[in-house]
């Protein structure tokens, strides 16, 4: 059966100071990968997506950024984190071309 | 650019009467429609779908309806159980889950 893993669970970290969450999917191969951010009071917002190594679409301008260095590793970065980047981030994957997102257990940021 | 609303930031029932859980969109290319389960401190889980072809699908105690032309959905809960407390996304997408869209959820309360 397929896995999603995504850590740390929660991480303060001060204002400029660097990002990078890592997320990891077992079980299958050739999946979408995507990240979504959830503000306080608010729905998932799409960050990024990739449907392979080294491909990643953002949909939302700002200070993070996304890689994908193997098949099943999608890693949010940032250089400097800033107060507004403060959230709920969340990793998922899909098959391609399945409509059902399936998410990891999220990683809860505060920057202080 | 909210095109998936849930107007309702919270629903309250009593254990056993029936939950419904509304939602609108605006775009209408979306042609597939989802409802996500979210606990505190976890990634969000697939709870239901429905196609545009269709205008209800049920499993056990979840259906979802679907209105077309009034650009609606809604997710009933028949009979509601406490363990059912807890927030439900709306999510919709064009048929290319890339850009899957959701709403700001609605935190269901279930009281015994």
């Amino acid at each position: 059966s397929q896995t999603i893993h995504q850590w740390p669970a929660t991480l303060v970290q001060p204002v400029g100071s660097p990002l990078s969450l890592e997320c990891t999917v077992e079980g299958t191969s050739n999946p979408n990968l995507y990240w979504y951010r959830q503000a306080a009071g608010r729905g998932l917002q799409l960050l990024f997506y990739s449907v392979g190594i080294g491909q990643i679409s953002s949909e939302v301008p700002q200070n993070l950024s996304a890689s994908r260095p193997q098949d099943r590793q999608f890693i949010l970065s940032s250089k400097k984190l800033l107060l507004s980047d403060s959230g709920f981030y969340l990793c998922a994957w899909s098959e391609p071309g399945v409509e059902k997102l399936f998410f990891g257990s999220g990683t809860q940021l505060s920057v202080l | 650019d909210q095109q998936v609303k849930q107007n309702s930031p919270s629903l309250s029932v009593q254990e056993g009467r029936i939950s419904i859980l509304n939602c609108d969109y605006t775009n209408s290319m979306f042609d597939y429609f989802l409802w996500y389960k979210k606990y505190p401190a976890e990634g969000p889980t697939f709870l239901i779908s429905i196609s545009s072809i269709k205008d209800k699908n049920e499993d056990g105690r979840f259906t979802v309806f679907l209105n077309k032309s009034a650009k609606h959905l809604s997710l009933h809960i028949v009979p509601s159980q406490p363990g059912d407390s807890a927030v439900y996304f709306c999510a919709a997408s064009e048929g290319n889950n890339n850009d899957m869209r959701f709403g700001a959820g609605t935190r269901l309360t279930v009281k015994p």
